[in-house]
């Protein structure tokens, strides 16, 4: 399986700041790279695929970059609404796996 | 707008099978390229998938559980299932299950998802 490593494991920031989460696979996963948002009793939701390209309807604020094995996520101008937790998973080969997770607080 | 819902038992008795389904609306599950996936989450943790049935009906499982769970479709009431046997307190978690486009292989929709408690 490829492992997937998140970093941090947590982060605190306040409206308004830039942030960015990182993810690092095990092994080269190419582009093959989501992301994901998960708030408080409910399901996840699609930010980002293949690495950098954003999913309809999400605000412009996220972007991602990377390829091989180490990828980024970038919020800027936080939000309210985008304190919650994210997941990576590599897309490149079944079985998927997705990191452990960053969660956003708010300081 | 496609639209998926887990149903099933909440409680299920340890070495008994679990068993869920997901009941999609707005498209068809055996239109397009996709893969209809389950995932699951133990409280507090993480993600873990745990295997896909394609629209022609293939399938690919997680080799953790490979041995214990099957996915099935349904197309008559446009659903597909999740069987996982043998299980045990480990296997408490909540079950999701989502829509994978194909290539390049994201999950884009989910549904709200299943508790089950193994006890």
């Amino acid at each position: 399986d490829i492992q997937m490593t998140q970093s941090p494991s947590s982060l605190s920031a306040s409206v308004g700041d830039r942030v960015t989460l990182s993810c690092r696979s095990g092994q080269s996963i190419n582009i093959y790279l989501d992301w994901y948002q998960q708030k408080p009793g409910q399901a996840p939701k699609l930010l980002i695929y293949a690495a950098s390209k954003l999913h309809r309807g999400v605000p412009s604020r996220f972007s991602g970059s990377g390829s091989g094995t180490d990828f980024t996520l970038t919020i800027t101008s936080l939000q309210p609404e985008d304190f919650a937790t994210y997941y990576c998973q590599q897309s490149y080969t079944t079985p998927y796996t997705f990191g452990q997770g960053t969660r956003l607080e708010i300081k | 707008q496609v639209q998926l819902q887990e149903s099933g038992p909440g409680l299920v008795k340890p070495s008994q099978t679990l068993s869920l389904t997901c009941t999609v609306s707005g498209g068809s599950i055996t239109s397009g390229s996709y893969y209809w996936n389950w995932i699951r989450q133990p409280a507090g943790k993480g993600l873990e998938w745990l295997g896909r049935i394609y629209t022609g009906g293939s399938t690919n499982y997680n080799p953790s559980l490979e041995s214990r769970v099957t996915i099935s479709m349904d197309t008559s009431k446009n659903q597909f299932s999740l069987h996982l046997n043998s299980v045990t307190a480990a296997d408490t978690a909540i079950y999701y299950c989502a829509r994978d486009m194909g290539y390049p292989n994201y999950f884009d929709f989910w549904g709200q998802g299943a508790q089950v408690t193994v006890s």
